[in-house]
């Protein structure tokens, strides 16, 4: 992709482990978004992290950025069968903020 | 409060076919986006709107593709002449503020299947 890169594409975890994916960007960004998408249904919002940021959480979810390397990572931890979904970044650019640009997301699958 | 709501959800069109698919979006909200999600993609941006005035549509795929929101609420995607490559998911997201850089809100999205 010419905006980066998610990875790993697939992850496949058991109940109450800790799931990691990261997001690589290419251009200097704004702010980097994080978001959830269940089959068939539309994006939920996770967190959005600002480019002066460095870490940030929510709940069972916490956010690294680091900017120098320009990758961000999504730790979800003591995972649940319903943390099953695609999780997608989404890079806000520079001087075109509101074009959220997406990566191919990585699917997580969550077995009890 | 309501979410962004779209519809149809599901639209099953002919090749050749116009469709219109609509964006209802949180009340109050300045700003308005159109993306399309091909079948294991991410969403690709579309068009952005604040209030009526349509800033930029670079991502419309080609000119069969024609967005509005005359009011600056309810929006519409129209695709005239429907190919089977517009089959897509094809989502609506809004945000409160003017500049768009803030989190977006998603709606349902409405899957265009192009026979």
């Amino acid at each position: 992709s010419q905006q980066g890169e998610e990875d790993p594409q697939a992850l496949s975890i058991q109940e109450g482990e800790n799931a990691t994916m990261n997001c690589s960007y290419k251009t200097s960004i704004n702010n980097l978004q994080w978001y959830r998408q269940n089959s068939g249904r539309g994006l939920v919002h996770l967190i959005l992290i600002r480019s002066n940021e460095r870490e940030k959480h929510s709940g069972r979810l916490r956010v690294t950025l680091d900017t120098s390397k320009k990758s961000s990572s999504l730790l979800i931890t003591a995972s649940r069968a319903a943390d099953t979904a695609s999780y997608f970044c989404a890079r806000s650019p520079i001087n075109i903020g509101y074009k959220l640009s997406f990566g191919a997301g990585t699917t997580v699958t969550v077995r009890a | 409060g309501a979410g962004v709501s779209q519809s149809p959800r599901y639209k099953v069109a002919k090749r050749g076919q116009d469709v219109a698919l609509r964006c209802d979006p949180i009340s109050g909200h300045v700003s308005l986006f159109w993306y399309q999600q091909a079948l294991g993609q991410g969403p690709e941006f579309l068009t952005y709107f604040q209030n009526e005035a349509q800033l930029d549509k670079s991502g419309l795929p080609s000119d069969r593709f024609f967005a509005e929101r005359p009011e600056g609420s309810v929006s519409t995607l129209k695709i005239q002449r429907t190919q089977q490559e517009d089959s897509a998911v094809y989502l609506c997201a809004s945000n409160p503020g003017g500049g768009g850089q803030e989190t977006q809100y998603f709606g349902p999205g409405t899957r265009l299947l192009v026979l």
